[in-house]
């Protein structure tokens, strides 16, 4: 069992920059799952997908940022013209139909705007 | 928003039991309870999740109160190894828009040698 694997781990980018983050879920998965983790608070919600659809999106999620899972395996999270705000540990997490109770997290990908 | 409560902090002895206690006085009769835990700098960990009746697996047990208006996450037997952000957090498992988690801040478990 590989489990959920986010790449990269960490980012560092100036003000401005566009940024591309990888999630890799668990095989058989088909629920997908992106959240935000500010310090100190606990992960925000997102964007979800079953399969390749983009099921719900959080009002968080400004159109800087988009969010693709095209053949329902691996997504990307891309943010255009990054603010010092958007630094934060983004967290992918994947579930399966049949137990959509459990969630499994990845280690986070870890983005510092200068 | 989360629609729990959660002391934001507890410290628990080694070997001794711990008792992480949640509010959740709004819950809906369609709504679980879920526990998740984050040791620091890595993702969310699913512990338990029960409707009303009380639930126990490897990790811990969870004891709901008859009202539901609130639980505790017992781990029986401390470790280091479980010092953690442990979350508490209520959802609806009726499908729909409803997958996501809500996470609030949770209470940070301090386990002393």
């Amino acid at each position: 069992d590989t489990g959920v694997s986010q790449n990269p781990r960490h980012k560092i980018t100036k003000r401005g920059q566009n940024v591309t983050f990888r999630c890799d879920p668990i095989s058989e998965h088909n629920r997908l799952y992106w959240y935000r983790q500010t310090l100190g608070q606990g992960p925000e919600f997102l964007t979800y997908f079953q399969n390749e659809a983009q099921l719900e999106k959080s009002r968080l999620l400004s159109d800087r940022f988009s969010a693709e899972r095209p053949k329902g395996s691996f997504s990307t999270l891309e943010i255009q013209r990054t603010e010092q705000g958007d630094s934060a540990m983004y967290l992918c997490a994947s579930s399966s139909t049949s137990v959509s109770y459990e969630q499994y997290f990845g280690p986070g990908t870890r983005l510092t705007v200068t | 928003d989360a629609k729990t409560t959660q002391p934001p902090s507890m410290d628990c002895a080694e070997g001794r039991a711990a008792n992480l206690p949640c509010n959740h006085s709004t819950i809906s009769g369609n709504e679980y309870v879920y526990w998740y835990r984050q040791i620091h700098s890595q993702g969310p960990q699913y512990i338990i999740h029960g409707l009303k009746n009380n639930e126990t697996n490897e990790m811990a047990s969870l004891i709901i109160t008859e009202d539901r208006k609130s639980s505790t996450l017992i781990l029986p037997h401390a470790t280091l190894r479980d010092t953690a952000v442990y979350y508490c957090i209520v959802r609806d498992n009726s499908g729909g828009s409803n997958y996501k988690l809500t996470f609030g801040k949770g209470t940070l478990l301090t386990v002393n040698p």
